[in-house]
């Protein structure tokens, strides 16, 4: 399975600010995806991100909140803008092996805004 | 859209024994199955997955069925250890977009020594 790497691990943000993700895999990968989950609740997925095109948002997830970047095959990033206490998550992202049909997560990034 | 429910949400074992965790799934279209589990600090793992073609599936300790006509599936852990303490995710996939899992509420299981 791929290794995926996110930075930062964990952060403690101000209201009113904005942080950038960082999703690193070891191998190309077609989709990747960015998925929320609020303290001690399951996974919602935020966005689905496929390398040369706009990353297509969920219902309720809007770009202009959650701007998200994808340059190449094994990188990509999610931004969390304007962020309000209510933003305070686990960020992870995840990529999908084509061939055998899996997803595989990544650590996640956990977010603390105050 | 697609809807998974999943139960229960806490489940206590003594090690040794058995837990099993079921999953309802509401599209009947949905055909990929998989379990995560997740540890505390940690991002979800990949334990096992079924098809929609395959009624069951065995890896050493872990299996899951799938009834289609019931539109359940369950995860079936023997021989607990207290490693197996985790949240437990089940997920299917949607119907309009494969590439896209609907994750169930998360069971926590613990497992006593």
């Amino acid at each position: 399975s791929a290794v995926i790497s996110q930075k930062p691990s964990r952060d403690i943000c101000q209201r009113g600010t904005s942080l950038t993700i960082q999703c690193q895999v070891d191998s190309q990968v077609t989709m990747m995806f960015w998925y929320r989950q609020q303290p001690g609740q399951s996974l919602t997925l935020i966005a689905t991100a496929n390398q040369g095109s706009e990353a297509t948002y969920e219902s309720g997830f809007v770009i202009d909140k959650f701007p998200i970047s994808r340059p190449n095959l094994t990188f990509s990033t999610l931004t969390v803008s304007n962020m309000s206490p209510e933003d305070s998550s686990i960020y992870l992202c995840s990529v999908e092996d084509t061939l055998a049909g899996e997803q595989y997560f990544g650590p996640g990034t956990r977010l603390t805004v105050t | 859209g697609e809807n998974v429910e999943q139960h229960p949400s806490t489940l206590s074992v003594q090690e040794g024994d058995s837990a099993v965790i079921k999953c309802t799934y509401s599209d009947s279209a949905s055909n990929y199955f998989p379990w995560y589990k997740q540890e505390l600090g940690k991002g979800p793992q990949l334990i096992i997955d079924i098809r929609s073609n395959v009624g069951e599936k065995k890896d050493q300790r872990i299996a899951v069925t799938l009834n289609k006509t019931a539109k359940h599936f369950s995860l079936h852990i023997t021989e607990t250890q207290p490693e197996d303490s985790a949240v437990y995710f089940c997920a299917a996939s949607s119907s309009y977009n494969t590439d896209k899992l609907i994750f169930g509420t998360g069971t926590r299981l613990q497992v006593f020594p």
